[in-house]
């Protein structure tokens, strides 16, 4: 069975200041690694995927990620926060043998202050 | 990118209606649609996986009866629920894989709420 892990609730940063978002996954064969990012009463948004090449994925929005097969995650980072990307980012992973079927982290509430 | 378009975006029926929501995939031949639920500030949770003309496998503790699943065309999937409950109140959201594809393309979701 896949997993992920998200373990932050919440996330608080200052406008300006770089952010990271946590996520860790168990998932057997080739992991398809997905963040997405979720607005009040709102859809899903696609960020960013990992599937096969460079560990360091850039995304939408100036997000990026990094693949770290050692250590199981593929935590979601931004150089410099905004105050709209404020929001809750969710972390997902699929596999090579069942690609699209895919597993969601518990969510991570990103506050981004003034 | 590949587009799923949901509909309705929102819907309000009363309790022991039935109410349909659709599934588009409007520049892709979806192979595969997944149909999720999203309780307030809570993850998404896989209740069907359903292939184009065969039955929909369930997830545990997902009654089919009551959520009844047609995947009839390879761009059409519809999730009908069945008896409505004020309980089934939740945000339906689908998705979409093609072949070859490494990734499935999501719907807007659809909010659903039983008076």
């Amino acid at each position: 069975a896949q997993s992920v892990a998200q373990p932050e609730d919440q996330v608080n940063v200052a406008e300006g200041n770089p952010l990271t978002v946590k996520c860790t996954y168990s998932v057997s064969g080739n992991p398809y690694l997905f963040w997405y990012v979720q607005y009040p009463n709102r859809g899903l948004q696609f960020l960013l995927k990992y599937i096969t090449g460079d560990n360091l994925v850039k995304g939408s929005y100036g997000f990026e990620a990094e693949f770290n097969k050692s250590q199981t995650s593929f935590h979601l980072k931004k150089p410099s926060a905004l105050v709209s990307d404020s929001a809750l980012y969710f972390c997902a992973v699929s596999n090579n043998t069942n690609a699209g079927k895919s597993t969601f982290g518990d969510g991570t509430t990103l506050t981004v202050k003034p | 990118g590949a587009v799923v378009s949901q509909h309705p975006s929102r819907v309000i029926c009363k309790s022991g209606t039935s109410v349909k929501i659709e599934c588009r995939s409007l520049d892709f031949q979806a192979t595969t649609m997944f149909w999720y639920r999203q309780f307030p500030k809570q993850s998404l949770m896989l209740m069907a996986t359903s292939n184009e003309g065969s039955k929909a496998t369930y997830e545990q503790g997902v009654e089919k009866d009551k959520f009844l699943i047609n995947h009839a065309s390879l761009t059409l999937s519809t999730l009908t629920v069945t008896s409505a409950h004020p309980e089934d109140s939740s945000f339906y959201i689908c998705s979409a894989i093609g072949q070859p594809n490494t990734e499935a393309f999501f719907g807007q979701g659809t909010r659903l709420t039983v008076v």
